[in-house]
């Protein structure tokens, strides 16, 4: 149990333009999800924690108005990254905790975005 | 402000045991968590501790200090298939995860 899934797994998109990521918990409900950035041999860093129906809480130094997170149920986050530019080439994940007595995070495989 | 230490590469071989250390200092403490991760994949949950001692679980152990802000992972019998970053994380009071930068572990035959 506990799978996390992510889509797309790998995106290439031209400089400028928006791309959006979901993630889905498929075999419980999620209520706090996590979405995390990691760079090459760098380690995770969080962006932002997003909780069913309410904004998203952002890390210092993530642009909210450019990394747009949309948590509207307990299955489903997505983050959409706008006019995206080449800086913006990383791995994506994100995670989730179905609540309880359980701190764990399931994470997605990860998106590749690469932005030419 | 919050640190966690952990090296950045370690070598073994396999069969051999290996140990992998991990210091913190954080604001509150609400747990330790230890994952594997391999190139180009998500991490994936090897242990979670919050009281002292050691938790064994097949062939990983993890073990946790809380006085000392000292944890390691204890890799037994190592398989090349264990060739791969182990990211330590440390959940603070605010229960966010404050990772490290993770132990790259390469296993010779």
């Amino acid at each position: 149990g506990a799978v996390v899934s992510q889509h797309p797994s790998w995106v290439i998109c031209k400089s400028g333009t928006s791309v959006k990521i979901e993630c889905r918990s498929l075999d419980f409900q999620a209520t706090t999800m996590f979405w995390y950035r990691q760079f090459p041999k760098q380690s995770l860093m969080l962006m932002a924690t997003s909780n069913e129906g309410s904004k998203a809480t952002y890390e210092q130094g993530v642009e909210k108005d450019k990394f747009l997170i949309n948590h509207a149920s307990l299955t489903l986050s997505t983050l959409t990254v706008t006019s995206a530019h080449p800086e913006d080439s990383s791995f994506y994940i994100c995670s989730a905790n179905h609540g309880g007595d359980s701190y764990e995070q399931y994470f997605g495989p990860g998106t590749r975005l690469t932005v030419t | 402000g919050q640190n966690i230490d952990q090296p950045t590469e370690m070598t073994a071989t396999e069969g051999a045991i290996v140990q992998i250390n991990c210091t913190y200092q954080t604001s509150g403490f609400n747990g330790l968590f230890w994952y594997q991760q391999h190139a180009g994949e998500a991490p994936t949950f090897l242990s979670y501790n919050v009281l002292d001692g050691l938790e064994e679980k097949g062939r990983f152990s993890s073990f946790l200090s809380r006085s000392k802000g000292y944890s390691y992972l204890l890799l037994k019998e190592l398989q090349m298939k264990d060739s791969a970053s182990y990211l330590c994380a440390v959940m603070d009071s605010n229960y966010q995860l404050i990772w490290g930068a993770g132990t790259k572990l390469i296993i010779k035959p």
